[in-house]
C-alpha cells in the first residue's frame, strides 16, 4: 500500500497571501488529521477530519480551515499568511477501523513566508 | 489535560553503547503512548505504542519503551546504538477526549558517534 502523501513538498509564499496544502490518506483510511511543526518544535494539532466531518480542531485562529473530500482526501488552507506560519505541515491518515486507531505520518509540506 | 515531558532536549552516544531516551507523561485516563521518529528532512514515522496490553513495549529496529504507570513514565531504550539511530525522537500521547488528537513532546536529538 502507498504511504500518506502530501503536495506540494516545498511551497514559498509572501505574507498576506493564501495556500492550499493537499493530502492523501493510506487506502482504506477515513481520517485525516493536520499538525503545524515550527522548527525546533514538536508537531501542534491543527485539525482532525473523520469520515468527511471535523472532529476535532487545535489552538489556531480561523484563518486555518480544512475539508475533507468523499475519497478521504483532505486540504488544508490558511489565509492571509504571516511570517510565522512558516512551518512543516505534516498530514496523518487513521481510521481503518475506529477514530482512535494509530496514525501514520506523510512527509509533509514545507511552508516559508517571506 | 494530557501531556508528555521529554527530559533530554540533546543525547549524545557512541555506536554500539545503549540509548536511553526519557519521558514522563501526565493523563486522567488510560494513556496510549507511542513513540515516533523523525530523520532530517523527512516525516514521522511510529517507532512503537503503548494500548494498555503488555507494559514492554516492543517496536522497529530493536527500540522498546515500558510503561510504567507507577513513575508516569514510557522511557525509548535500545541495546546498541547504530549511525543511522541519528534522529529526533517524540514522546507523543493521545489525547482521548472523543478524537484523536496526538500531543507530542518537544522531541530528543540523538546524535550517534562513531
Amino acid at each position: 500500500d502507498a504511504g500518506v502523501t502530501q503536495s506540494p513538498t516545498h511551497l514559498i509564499k509572501t505574507r498576506g497571501q493564501h495556500v492550499t496544502l493537499r493530502c492523501s490518506p493510506i487506502s482504506g483510511h477515513k481520517s485525516v488529521s493536520w499538525y503545524q511543526q515550527v522548527l525546533g518544535q514538536g508537531p501542534q494539532f491543527i485539525f482532525q477530519y473523520y469520515e468527511k466531518e471535523e472532529r476535532g480542531r487545535g489552538n489556531f485562529p480561523d484563518r486555518f480551515s480544512a475539508r475533507q473530500f468523499p475519497n478521504y482526501s483532505s486540504e488544508l488552507n490558511v489565509n492571509a499568511l504571516l511570517l510565522g506560519d512558516s512551518a512543516l505541515y505534516l498530514c496523518a491518515s487513521s481510521g481503518r477501523e475506529r477514530l482512535t486507531d494509530t496514525q501514520y505520518f506523510g512527509p509533509g509540506t514545507r511552508l516559508t513566508v517571506l | 489535560a494530557q501531556s508528555v515531558t521529554q527530559l533530554d532536549s540533546h543525547v549524545s552516544v557512541s555506536e554500539g553503547t545503549p540509548v536511553l531516551l526519557r519521558c514522563n507523561y501526565s493523563s486522567s485516563y488510560s494513556p496510549s503512548l507511542f513513540w515516533y521518529v523523525q530523520h532530517p528532512n523527512k516525516g514521522l514515522q511510529l517507532l512503537l505504542k503503548y494500548t494498555s496490553a503488555a507494559t514492554l513495549v516492543k517496536g522497529i529496529n530493536g527500540f522498546e519503551a515500558e510503561f510504567k504507570k507507577s513513575e508516569t513514565s514510557f522511557h525509548l531504550t535500545k541495546p546498541s546504538a547504530h549511525m543511522s539511530d541519528a534522529a529526533e525522537y517524540f514522546c507523543v500521547v493521545s489525547d482521548a477526549g472523543g478524537y484523536n488528537k496526538l500531543i507530542f513532546g518537544a522531541g530528543t536529538r540523538l546524535a550517534v558517534h562513531p
